[in-house]
């Protein structure tokens, strides 16, 4: 079984710092993708990184998918209390897996 | 486009008893995939579905079952409800199921067993 582990798991911090979450894992995905969920809400998608390395900026967040693709960060620049939620990553293993293995995610609590 | 669609959004049930929840997908997605939510365990794969065929089930047990019908809509059928089942279960659409596609959650139905 992959496992995808998340740190940290509780994140509180002033609006306007800066943060980054981490995902890791021993095995090598073919993608990665991360999601925010709010509560009593179903996961939203943020992006998804597929090539080794990659970056890809979303306003003030930042995703990286490391270069064996076992690993990934999101930074998130001056947070502000609209990023409140869960962040959850996420990963399909391999060719002709159809299913998502998620990390248990990290709360993040944005104090105004 | 109206998105995934999950009904009761609240049920709770006796221990003992089964319980169906419901899951319609975005229009044109044929994949339709269950997950269960708790505080402890994070989300976990229940099974997933394309074209009424079960293409992949996750480590539950068999009172856990789901089925999808001609139109994409899926069920999922838990019989025999312990209170371990409680949980929030999502449900999660696709256009193919594949590796990298993107998964359009439902806003989840939370199960509360008593």
């Amino acid at each position: 079984t992959q496992l995808l582990e998340q740190s940290p798991q509780f994140l509180s911090i002033q609006e306007g710092e800066n943060l980054t979450v981490y995902c890791n894992s021993s095995s090598v995905f073919s993608s990665l993708q991360w999601y925010r969920q709010e509560p009593g809400e179903g996961p939203v998608l943020l992006v998804t990184v597929v090539t080794g390395g990659e970056v890809k900026k979303l306003k003030r967040l930042t995703f990286q998918f490391g270069d064996a693709r076992k690993d990934s960060s999101l930074h998130i620049t001056a947070a502000q209390p609209g990023d409140t939620g869960l962040y959850l990553c996420a990963g399909y293993s391999g060719a002709g897996s159809y299913q998502l293995t998620f990390g248990k995610g990290t709360k993040l609590s944005v104090i105004p | 486009k109206a998105g995934v669609t999950q009904t009761p959004r609240y049920l709770i049930k006796t221990r003992g008893q089964q319980v169906t929840l419901s899951c319609s997908p975005i229009s044109g997605h044929r994949s339709v995939s269950w997950y269960q939510q708790t505080p402890g365990q994070g989300l976990q794969f229940l099974f997933e579905y394309f074209s009424e065929t079960q293409r992949n089930k996750g480590n539950f047990p068999g009172r856990f079952s789901g089925r999808q019908f001609s139109n994409s809509r899926s069920e999922m059928n838990v019989s025999t409800l312990e209170l371990g089942d409680s949980a929030l279960y999502l449900c999660a659409s696709s256009p193919t199921g594949v590796l990298g596609t993107e998964a359009f959650f439902g806003q989840g139905t939370r199960l509360t067993v008593v």
